[in-house]
């Protein structure tokens, strides 16, 4: 099965708002996470990656918070523009010997 | 460089037929990876490489996908005998090694098997 499983299947926020996507991994042995965009009819887009090392890490309008305590990492996007309209993945390649497993995502939709 | 490339970028066959598809990593991208994406659901790994080797396929690859990448730089899926299941979008990706966590893809390539 799955290392990781993001919460909700579908977000909408209104424009202007932060937005906080969710996910879940179980291995607490995993040691790095990453996140991915995928726009529509366009291929996966890196975000951004975070070592269990760190709780946190920033990006551009991009924050991943890290709570290895109980197993759980976000992505939170600041003021969300309609061009943030995607899917958001999270993967766990520590589990998945070394390769992106993608589970089914959440689809953050922008309200204007 | 101008990123991944795939191609074709549509494809529509009949049950049956075969059908390949082309992947052209970033060239100092030594991991090429496919995946396959149908509607609604995130892309599914099928393969990867490492150079001209292929590392691991996954269950989901039956024996009629085959992948190759006799050079070590471009990569060819071909699907043999279509069934109307394969019909989905094929991404290809390519990484470094030294970086298998940041993937970039192409903007795939879509069969329809009617």
């Amino acid at each position: 099965g799955e290392s990781v499983g993001l919460h909700l299947p579908t977000l909408s926020v209104q424009e202007g708002d932060n937005s906080i996507i969710n996910c879940a991994y179980s291995n607490s042995a995993s040691d790095y996470f990453i996140w991915y965009k995928q726009e529509s009819g366009k291929g996966p887009q890196f975000i951004i990656d975070i070592r269990s090392n760190m709780d946190k890490r920033q990006g551009q309008r991009v924050t991943v918070l890290l709570n290895k305590t109980v197993k759980h990492l976000s992505l939170q996007i600041a003021a969300t523009q309609p061009g943030d309209s995607a899917v958001y993945f999270c993967a766990d390649p520590y589990s998945s010997a070394s390769k992106i497993i993608f589970g089914s995502g959440t689809r953050l939709s922008i309200r204007p | 460089d101008t990123g991944v490339s795939q191609n074709p970028r549509h494809k529509i066959t009949k049950r049956g037929q075969n059908v390949t598809f082309r992947c052209d990593p970033i060239s100092e991208h030594n991991r090429l990876y496919w995946y396959r994406q149908t509607l609604g659901q995130g892309p599914e790994f099928l393969t990867y490489f490492q150079n001209e080797a292929q590392l691991e396929k996954s269950r989901l690859l039956s024996d009629r996908f085959s992948a190759e990448r006799p050079k070590g730089s471009f990569s060819t899926l071909e699907i043999q005998r279509t069934e109307q299941g394969d019909s989905a979008m094929y991404l290809c990706a390519s990484s470094l090694t030294s970086n298998t966590g940041e993937l970039f893809f192409g903007e795939g390539s879509r069969l329809t098997v009617l």
